[in-house]
């Protein structure tokens, strides 16, 4: 199996704070995605990446960027933190199926 | 676009019961179809999907699900729950294999005891 691991469990900041959330897999794969999850709205697409220096917009990127300079290293940017982006951010690796990182957890004060 | 549609948020099922968890999807062409399970505090599993081929397909867990195109549904199904079926449950649509997915909103499934 893949082994997808997420910078940060819980994760604390104030508004207007840069806010950088890491995700690193353990194997050479292409596809990886960042999911934040409400409830009562599922999983919602921010952006996706197949490939290093490649980056596609999801279903709401407003407020967010992302980095992929290395293949196993996909990051999440939130430029100026909001009290709306407080969620569970999740982290998933595509290999024959999807692999979910444990997520992080980030409240914005 | 695709999107995903769970009707129900929350349903509330006895021990022994049979369930049946409802899925309709809108996708343009042939959809790749997911179910997946949260349990509180865990992350997502996946309990089954559907590619092609056979139209009802079965999962871990004692699960199964139908897919029916002429309905747009992947309705997720168990004969007889258990309490630790008890836990949120969520239906995704993807363009292909490895493509982005787009999720349902969750039903959040308690069983009785």
């Amino acid at each position: 199996d893949v082994k997808v691991t997420q910078s940060s469990r819980y994760l604390v900041k104030r508004t207007g704070e840069k806010v950088f959330l890491e995700c690193v897999q353990d194997m050479d794969h292409e596809n990886m995605f960042w999911y934040r999850q409400d409830p009562g709205l599922g999983l919602r697409l921010i952006y996706f990446s197949y490939d290093v220096k490649m980056k596609e917009k999801g279903d709401i990127p407003e407020g967010y960027s992302v980095s992929r300079e290395k293949k196993e290293r996909f990051s999440l940017i939130l430029e100026s933190a909001s009290t709306n982006q407080t969620s569970m951010y999740l982290c998933v690796v595509y290999k024959n199926e999807q692999f979910f990182g444990p997520g992080t957890r980030l409240t914005v004060l | 676009a695709q999107s995903v549609t769970q009707p129900d948020i929350h349903i509330t099922v006895s021990e022994g019961a049979s369930l049946e968890l409802r899925c309709n999807y809108s996708y343009g062409a042939t959809p790749y179809l997911f179910w997946y399970v949260q349990s509180p505090g865990q992350g997502l599993q996946l309990l089954l999907k559907y590619f092609s081929g056979d139209t009802l397909v079965q999962g871990i867990k004692g699960f199964e699900a139908e897919f029916k195109r002429s309905q747009s549904s992947f309705n997720l199904r168990k004969p007889s729950v258990h309490w630790s079926d008890a836990a949120e449950y969520f239906c995704a649509v993807g363009a292909y294999a490895g493509n982005m997915l787009t999720f349902g909103g969750g039903t959040r499934l308690m069983v009785k005891p």
